[in-house]
C-alpha cells in the first residue's frame, strides 16, 4: 500500500494563477481531509469529505474548492492564487470506526505564491 | 475550534520519561482522545488513542483521568528523535462524524 500520496511535492505559482493539488489514498478510507500549515503554526482544516460525493467546509475554506468523485481521490483546487495561500498543504485519510482509528497523512505539498 | 489545550513547549532530558499533558474539559462520554506528532515539517504521525482506560503501545502510554477531562501522553525513554510537536485531539462533532481539528500542540525538545 502506498498510503496517502500527494502531488506535486513543491510548486511555485504566480499571483492569479490556478492549480490543483492532488491527493490519492489506496486504503479505501471513507474520510479525507485537506489542511494547510503556515510557518510556525498548527494545521488548519480547509475542507473534508465523509465519502464520495460529500464534502464540507473546515476552518479556512475561502479561496479553495474540492470535489470527491471517487473514494480514492480528493483534489484541492486553488483559483486565483494569492500570496496568503503560501503554505504547506497536507492531505489525510481515515476510516471512521466505533473504536476510533488513526488518520494517515501525506508528506505535504509546499506551495509558494509570488 | 480545537477542544483541547496544551502547554506550548516542554523540555526533556534524553533517556528520561517525557510527560505531555492535555486538557479536554468539554469532552463527551463517547469521544476518543487522540495523540499525533509532527517531526520537522513532515506529515503528522499517529501515536495512540483512548477512551477512558489507560492505553499502551510500542510508542507511548496514554493516561486518561477518571473524569476524562485531562490526559497525559508518556514517552517512557525519550530520545533525540522524539523532538517534535505533539498534538492532543478530540474530534469535533463526535467519533462517527465530525472533523479532525488540530490545536497548537506542545513543542517537545529532547536534550542530550
Amino acid at each position: 500500500n502506498a498510503g496517502v500520496t500527494q502531488t506535486p511535492k513543491f510548486r511555485i505559482l504566480k499571483i492569479g494563477q490556478s492549480m490543483t493539488l492532488q491527493c490519492a489514498q489506496d486504503m479505501n478510507h471513507n474520510y479525507m481531509y485537506w489542511y494547510r500549515q503556515d510557518p510556525g503554526m498548527g494545521l488548519k482544516l480547509i475542507y473534508y469529505s465523509v465519502g464520495a460525493g460529500i464534502t464540507d467546509k473546515g476552518e479556512v475554506p475561502n479561496g479553495y474548492n474540492v470535489s470527491r468523485s471517487t473514494t480514492e481521490d480528493f483534489p484541492l483546487r486553488l483559483e486565483l492564487a494569492a500570496p496568503s495561500q503560501t503554505s504547506v498543504y497536507f492531505c489525510a485519510s481515515q476510516e471512521i470506526r466505533d473504536r476510533g482509528s488513526e488518520a494517515f497523512f501525506g508528506q505535504g505539498t509546499r506551495l509558494t505564491v509570488v | 475550534d480545537a477542544k483541547t489545550t496544551q502547554p506550548p513547549s516542554m523540555d526533556c532530558a534524553e533517556g528520561r520519561a517525557a510527560n505531555l499533558p492535555c486538557n479536554h474539559s468539554t469532552i463527551s462520554g463517547n469521544e476518543y482522545v487522540y495523540w499525533y506528532r509532527q517531526i520537522h515539517s513532515q506529515g503528522p504521525q499517529y501515536i495512540i488513542h483512548g477512551l477512558k482506560n489507560n492505553e499502551t503501545n510500542e510508542m507511548a502510554s496514554l493516561i486518561i483521568t477518571e473524569d476524562r477531562k485531562s490526559s497525559t501522553l508518556i514517552l517512557p525513554h525519550a530520545t533525540l528523535r522524539d523532538t517534535a510537536v505533539y498534538y492532543c485531539i478530540v474530534r469535533v462533532g463526535g467519533n462517527q462524524g465530525g472533523k479532525l481539528i488540530f490545536g497548537q500542540g506542545t513543542e517537545l525538545s529532547v536534550k542530550p
